[in-house]
């Protein structure tokens, strides 16, 4: 069975710090990996996804995601955070991609705080 | 047209009355997706439609009741609800089964 553990669920930054929100994942099989972000009262928006191709995954907004197999890991970085950055942030694993049964995995999600 | 369209954006109901929300996506995606969301929770899955047809239900009580009219439509059909049913329900579209998701704004649901 594919997981994914996200660790913190609160993490606070000061303006123009580092972002690193942490995601682990479980998988038997290669996994497809994908971070999205939620603004109050809205939906959920891509991030950045891994697909296995490069390791390093450039996504919008100046994120960035490092997939790591021997630590199975995918945390998410942005060098100087923004005080729009400010949101819930959902690590997820897919199953079976493009298969019939294929079904995204969420993690419990890590709320973003910026302060100025 | 990048959007997923959800209508109404905010409901409230009794426990006996009949409604329904609806999605809307005009990207020529294939796979179309209801997930409940409570507050500070992660997204469930409740229905997954692939290519018009229902390929996976997650085990939702027979009051939720998904309907497919056609690959740009997405219904749920609301009946005899709950108190605890009460929570945001997201509408998301993708070319294919779990590739990237595009959602909606969502439906902001009070049962009361």
């Amino acid at each position: 069975a594919q997981s994914v553990t996200q660790l913190g669920s609160h993490v606070s930054v000061s303006e123009g710090a580092l972002v690193l929100l942490r995601c682990n994942y479980s998988s038997s099989v290669p996994p497809y990996l994908f971070w999205y972000v939620q603004y109050p009262n809205q939906g959920l928006q891509l991030l950045l996804k891994y697909t296995s191709a490069a390791t390093l995954v450039k996504g919008i907004n100046g994120f960035e995601a490092e997939f790591k197999k021997s630590e199975t890991s995918f945390h998410l970085t942005k060098p100087s955070a923004h005080m729009s950055d400010a949101a819930e942030y959902f690590c997820a694993v897919s199953t079976n991609p493009y298969n019939q049964g294929g079904k995204l995995i969420f993690g419990q999600g890590t709320e973003l705080s910026v302060k100025p | 047209d990048t959007e997923v369209t959800q209508t109404p954006k905010h409901l409230v109901m009794g426990m006996t009355n009949k409604k329904s929300l609806k999605c809307e996506q005009h990207m020529g995606h294939r796979a179309m997706y209801w997930y409940k969301q409570k507050a500070k929770k992660p997204p469930e899955l409740m229905f997954v439609y692939s290519y018009e047809k229902l390929s996976i239900n997650e085990s939702v009580p027979s009051r939720f009741s998904p309907e497919c009219p056609n690959s740009s439509l997405l219904n749920l059909h609301l009946h005899a609800l709950q108190p605890e049913d009460s929570a945001l329900y997201l509408c998301a579209s993708s070319h294919a089964v779990v590739e990237k998701l595009f959602f909606g704004s969502g439906t902001q649901l009070s049962v009361l």
